[in-house]
C-alpha cells in the first residue's frame, strides 16, 4: 500500500508553546489529507480535512485558530497546535487517500504538553 | 452524519480459533467499508476493505462480509495467531471521509 510518514513521532512541549507536525505522502500525491486525534483507548476522531491550494475544512467543535493546517504541496500537510495546553496532549494521526477510496495512515505523533 | 457502532469492545480467543467483529452503520449512502488494525503506539493499518457492490471479500485468513439491507458488516479472522493481537477498527466512508467504530481489542492467547 501507499506510504504516509509523520514527523516528529514524539514531541514534548511546554504549555503555551506551539508545535508543528508534518505529514508526507512518500510515493504518491495527495490533494487531500486528513488529520485525526486519538485519546488513549479511544477511537480516531476526524479533526479536519487539509486541501492543497485552499483552506482546510474543520469538523464541528474543532478550533481552527488553535489547530492550524497548511497543505503546502501535493505531498505535504502540516498541523500546528498553537498555544498548546495539557488537554491538547494526544496522539495525532494523518491520513491520505490513494486509489479510489483507500486511506492510508501515518504512524502518528504523540504530543505531550507539560 | 454517519454513525458506526462496533462490537464487541474486547475479544479474547485461543490461538487457532476464529474471531468475529461486527459493525453497523446508519447512513445508507456509505459505500466503502475498510477495516484497520492498530498496534500500540502506531498508526492504523488497512487490512481489508469492501465496497457496497460486493457482499463478501476474502484475503487469506481475513474475510469481510457486508449486508447492505441490514447495514452491517463483519470482520472474520480464522486460525488466529498471537500476532493478530491488536485493536481493530471498522469504518464507513461517506463523501470521502471515514467514520470509525469504537474499536475492538483482540487478544490471542497461545
Amino acid at each position: 500500500g501507499a506510504v504516509v510518514s509523520q514527523h516528529p513521532s514524539r514531541v514534548i512541549c511546554k504549555s503555551g508553546t506551539s508545535v508543528k507536525i508534518e505529514c508526507r505522502s512518500l510515493d504518491f500525491q495527495a490533494t487531500t489529507m486528513f488529520w485525526y486525534r486519538q485519546f488513549p483507548k479511544q477511537s480516531l476522531m476526524l479533526m479536519a480535512t487539509s486541501n492543497e491550494g485552499s483552506k482546510a475544512t474543520y469538523e464541528q467543535g474543532v478550533e481552527k485558530d488553535k489547530f492550524l493546517i497548511n497543505h503546502a504541496s501535493l505531498t505535504l500537510s502540516t498541523l500546528t497546535v498553537t498555544s498548546a495546553h495539557p488537554e491538547d496532549s494526544s496522539f495525532y494521526i494523518c491520513s491520505a487517500p490513494a486509489g479510489v477510496n483507500e486511506q492510508f495512515f501515518g504512524p502518528g505523533t504523540r504530543l505531550t504538553v507539560l | 452524519g454517519e454513525n458506526v457502532e462496533q462490537h464487541p469492545s474486547t475479544l479474547s480467543v485461543q490461538e487457532g480459533d476464529s474471531a468475529v467483529i461486527k459493525c453497523t452503520y446508519s447512513d445508507s449512502a456509505s459505500n466503502y467499508f475498510p477495516w484497520y488494525k492498530q498496534e500500540l503506539g502506531k498508526g492504523p493499518q488497512l487490512i481489508i476493505d469492501i465496497r457496497s457492490n460486493v457482499g463478501e471479500k476474502k484475503d487469506q485468513r481475513i474475510a469481510v462480509t457486508l449486508n447492505k439491507t441490514a447495514k452491517h458488516f463483519s470482520l472474520h479472522i480464522t486460525e488466529t495467531q498471537p500476532e493478530d493481537s491488536a485493536v481493530y477498527f471498522c469504518a464507513a466512508s461517506w463523501g470521502g471521509k471515514l467514520q470509525f467504530g469504537a474499536g475492538t481489542q483482540v487478544v490471542v492467547t497461545p
